[in-house]
């Protein structure tokens, strides 16, 4: 049965440490979205990757957070300095190469900053 | 761009009456429209989604969609509620245009309780 598999499930960190989070997309699914969903802001995109390389990182705060896929197997979000307000579930999903598909989502990565 | 509009960030029915959640898109090209459910501290679900063709488009537990260009609506329904049916729903659009192309926007999300 072919999922979206994210790591840690839970993470709670001290302020001004380094989080990574990590994403295995469906094999053979070249889409990757990083989303962030809190209870003010809801769902939003933080990335979009397609074919490994970065399409839209607006939604990204650039200078504390950073995501990349070292190959088509793994996706990383990382954050450092990471700080009380990054305190959100982190949700990674992939897709299909093309765009009339959906996307599937992993059981995110709950992050709490203390 | 694209963005997702949902009315309503809360809606309340009895259970056996109708569900109705708002969903208006904007986009400058023909969109794609998802609708996605999800439960308390799970991931996202995909529902039922229209890309072309029938308008009208069915998903899973009983709800439905219909897409109205002139109205750039994708409403979701279900003739009767369920207990089970409580949960977040969210509207998604993708556009294969531009060079975001295939990005997938959410709308803010439809908090449904269904009452006894």
């Amino acid at each position: 049965d072919a999922r979206v598999t994210q790591t840690p499930r839970h993470k709670v960190t001290e302020m001004g440490q380094e989080v990574t989070m990590r994403c295995q997309p469906i094999l053979g699914h070249n889409t990757v979205f990083w989303y962030r969903q809190t209870m003010m802001q809801g769902l939003e995109l933080l990335a979009y990757f397609r074919n490994r390389a970065p399409l839209d990182d607006s939604g990204m705060p650039k200078d504390r957070f950073s995501a990349e896929m070292p190959d088509a197997t793994l996706a990383t979000l990382k954050i450092q300095p990471s700080e009380p307000r990054d305190s959100a579930v982190y949700f990674c999903a992939s897709g299909a190469p093309t765009v009339n598909t959906e996307a599937f989502f992993g059981q995110g990565t709950r992050l709490t900053v203390v | 761009a694209q963005s997702v509009t949902q009315l309503g960030s809360h809606v309340s029915v009895s259970e056996g009456a109708l569900v109705l959640l708002r969903c208006n898109y904007s986009s400058s090209v023909p969109p794609y429209l998802f609708w996605y459910v999800q439960y308390p501290n799970q991931g996202l679900q995909l529902l039922l989604k229209y890309t072309t063709g029938a308008t009208l488009v069915k998903g899973i537990n009983g709800f439905e969609a219909e897409f109205k260009k002139s109205e750039t609506s994708f409403h979701l329904t279900k003739p009767s509620a369920h207990m089970s049916d409580a949960a977040e729903y969210f509207c998604a659009v993708r556009v294969n245009y531009g060079g975001s192309q295939g990005n997938l926007i959410f709308g803010k999300g439809t908090k449904l309780s269904v009452k006894p």
